[in-house]
């Protein structure tokens, strides 16, 4: 069974623009979760899709925004980006109250 | 923010030796889960122990949980060098899967 990958795995961005990030879950996985990992603030919670409807967010400004498709994909976006945001940003899938398994995550840096 | 802290926030060892790491967390939860990172790298799941679980065992880790005391150990015999990563506890209070990660010790077992 193929596990969660994300894409892309690294990605330079200039301060201004805007970054979209993928996420495919594992195969049956309905619910994904979107991470932010930082050496200062750690990992902390993005949001998280449960068939197409976002169930929770976290406590980051609207410039970060994410979707979820009918096969369970997922995307994040990230617009007028800021130095701040660069970070490891990591996907992961679960069954319902079950285990999550995170993708390799995708080092986003912002110059 | 984080609502666990594990503890200690680094520690070195020889292979062979046992590692203990503990988490302390705030509110109630549903489940509690242990995760390892090596290097920026993915989040790979360890174990997961529920609220109403007080100890479980897979291969050379065991955990524990103290509701009570709202804290959880991961205990790792026979330590080798390929165990040295970051650790991370993840708590959920359930109906949802977004999970609060502390901020992860750091393992290095040297050969």
């Amino acid at each position: 069974k193929a596990g969660v990958t994300q894409t892309p795995r690294y990605l330079i961005k200039t301060r201004g623009q805007q970054v979209t990030l993928s996420c495919s879950p594992i195969s049956g996985h309905r619910s994904v979760s979107w991470y932010q990992q930082t050496p200062g603030q750690g990992l902390q919670f993005l949001f998280e899709y449960f068939s197409e409807t976002q169930r929770n967010k976290g406590n980051f400004p609207g410039r970060f925004s994410g979707r979820q498709f009918s096969n369970s994909r997922s995307e994040m976006n990230v617009s007028t980006l800021e130095l701040g945001d660069s970070a490891l940003y990591l996907c992961a899938s679960s069954l319902a109250g079950r285990v999550a398994f995170f993708g390799q995550g995708t080092r986003l840096t912002v110059v | 923010s984080q609502q666990g802290e594990e503890d200690p926030q680094a520690l070195s060892i020889q292979e062979g030796e046992n590692a203990t790491m503990n988490c302390s967390y705030k509110t109630s939860i549903n489940n509690l889960q242990w995760y390892r990172q090596n290097s920026g790298r993915g989040l790979v799941h360890l174990i997961l122990i529920r609220s109403n679980e007080r100890e479980k065992h897979s291969g050379r880790l065991r955990v524990t949980l103290d509701t009570s005391k709202k804290s959880s150990s991961l205990l790792i015999t026979a330590s080798r060098a390929a165990d040295t990563a970051s650790y991370f506890c993840a708590t959920d209070k359930g109906g949802s899967e977004k999970l609060v990660f502390g901020k992860g010790m750091k393992l290095t077992v040297n050969p």
